[in-house]
């Protein structure tokens, strides 16, 4: 099956610092990778939408200079968190659409990177 | 607009009994279904889709659903539940046409021994 893995899983770091999550697709390549941000018992909130080669896709909200996202390669995401403060601990979770399929095309997803910002 | 709607906030079944969470969903044309699990401070486990095709779909560890297109529902079922099954889960859909997945709020199940 296809398989998508974050690094790290675990993060702390202090506040005004810069953290750096990456999400790679295993055994596929992936046109189309999104991030996605999950509050404590609740569901899922998209943040932006990638694509390999191009500018990720922010959703309404989402401040795009603090939530830096680069996609340089069919496997590989990158979500930077700069300048973080307390308000940014979340659970960041990316996934991956495995194009191989079209249009039905399944997301795939990564384990999941909590972050805290003391 | 797509949206989804997971009723229920928790479902409290007993292992070995049948097991349902429920899922509606709303779009303009056609829709992707997808249905997946959490287990905690873990990703999403993808377990089904329904894309075309039979009404029923089968997928991992042993969960079906079933697409209703009347009644513009796709629910979660598995004959029998067990303890391990306890998770998140969580029901999303994709209008065809469209890049982006709309999650459902969860429903957590808890499966007792």
């Amino acid at each position: 099956g296809a398989v998508v893995s974050q690094h790290p899983s675990r993060v702390i770091c202090k506040s005004g610092t810069s953290v750096k999550i990456e999400c790679r697709s295993l055994d596929f390549q992936a046109t189309t990778m999104f991030w996605y941000r999950q509050f404590p018992k609740q569901s899922l909130m998209l943040m932006a939408t990638s694509n390999e080669g191009s500018k990720a896709t922010y959703e309404q909200g989402v401040e795009k200079d603090k939530f830096l996202i680069n996609h340089a390669s069919l496997t590989l995401s990158t979500l930077t968190v700069t300048s973080a403060h307390p308000e940014d601990s979340s659970f960041y979770i990316c996934s991956a659409r495995d194009g191989r399929e079209g249009l039905a095309d399944t997301q795939y997803f990564g384990p999941g990177t909590r972050l805290t910002v003391l | 607009a797509q949206s989804v709607a997971q009723p229920e906030d928790q479902v409290n079944v007993a292992e070995g009994n049948p097991l349902t969470v429920k899922c509606t969903y709303s779009v303009s044309g056609n829709p992707y279904l997808f249905w997946y699990v959490q287990y905690p401070n873990r990703g999403l486990q993808f377990l089904l889709k329904y894309i075309t095709g039979d009404n029923l779909v089968k997928g991992s560890y042993g969960f079906e659903a079933e697409f209703n297109k009347s009644q513009t529902s796709f629910h979660l079922k598995k004959p029998s539940a067990l303890v391990s099954d306890s998770a998140l889960y969580f029901c999303a859909v994709r209008e065809s046409g469209y890049s982006t997945l709309t999650f459902g709020k969860g429903t957590m199940l808890l499966v007792s021994p």
